[in-house]
């Protein structure tokens, strides 16, 4: 199993409400990460987890809240989003520390109204 | 810090012409650079990586790519593209032992018949 798999594909959610996203890779790799991506944007790195920790906050707001239960699963929990929260968030992972190359899931489309 | 600059954002070619996508970079430590590709409402999928070992680097369907050291660049080329090449391409970096995967601004490649 060589995929990163990302659900839901789509999402729409009220500025009230509190919903998650889900990432899970089967490829034994340590590191896993949270990109955001604008359309016509290039992504944008928000969390990293190197063996279920939390590595990196790349200063995102406390409305995204990463979780890692355990080295196959990574969530990302979302409350009272704002309509400019509406982007394509990627999951990714890799062997440690990247050195051997990062593979991305197909993203959830999240529109906030 | 390692950055990656695109040098062009918007690359149009005809169907079984060649086309180059020029990709440069910086860092003050040794570097793994990456091609990644982007179809439309998709997410990103690996082209071809440069981890060590020979400047030419070939990636999946048909293109590859040649790391220059001395001019910090990793150019990405096809010798004749298709229809079904049409996407957002990117140029990324990370650094030896780095978890942050830094990305370009993107190039858009519009094969037209």
């Amino acid at each position: 199993d060589t995929e990163v798999t990302q659900t839901p594909k789509h999402l729409v959610m009220g500025m009230t409400n509190k919903k998650s996203l889900k990432c899970e890779q089967h490829m034994g790799h340590r590191a896993m990460y949270w990109y955001k991506q604008k359309a016509k944007k290039p992504p944008e790195l928000m969390f990293v987890y190197s063996y279920e920790k939390l590595s990196i906050n790349e200063s995102v707001p406390s409305r995204f809240s990463p979780e890692c239960p355990n080295s196959s699963l990574l969530n990302l929990h979302l409350h009272a989003l704002q309509p400019e929260d509406s982007a394509l968030y990627l999951c990714a992972s890799s062997q440690e520390r990247g050195s051997y190359g990062y593979t991305f899931g197909s993203g959830t489309r999240l529109t906030v109204v | 810090a390692q950055s990656v600059t695109q040098l062009d954002s918007q690359v149009p070619v005809f169907e079984e012409a060649p086309v180059e996508l020029r990709c440069n970079y910086s860092s003050s430590v040794s570097v793994y650079l990456f091609w990644y590709v982007q179809y439309p409402n998709q997410g990103l999928q690996l082209l071809l990586k440069y981890l060590s070992g020979s400047t030419l680097v070939k990636g999946i369907n048909g293109f590859e790519a040649e790391f220059n050291k001395s001019q910090t660049s990793f150019h990405l080329r096809k010798p004749s593209v298709h229809i079904s090449d049409t996407a957002e391409y990117f140029c990324a970096v990370s650094g030896s032992g780095d978890y942050k995967l830094s990305f370009g601004a993107g190039t858009t490649v519009t094969v037209r018949a």
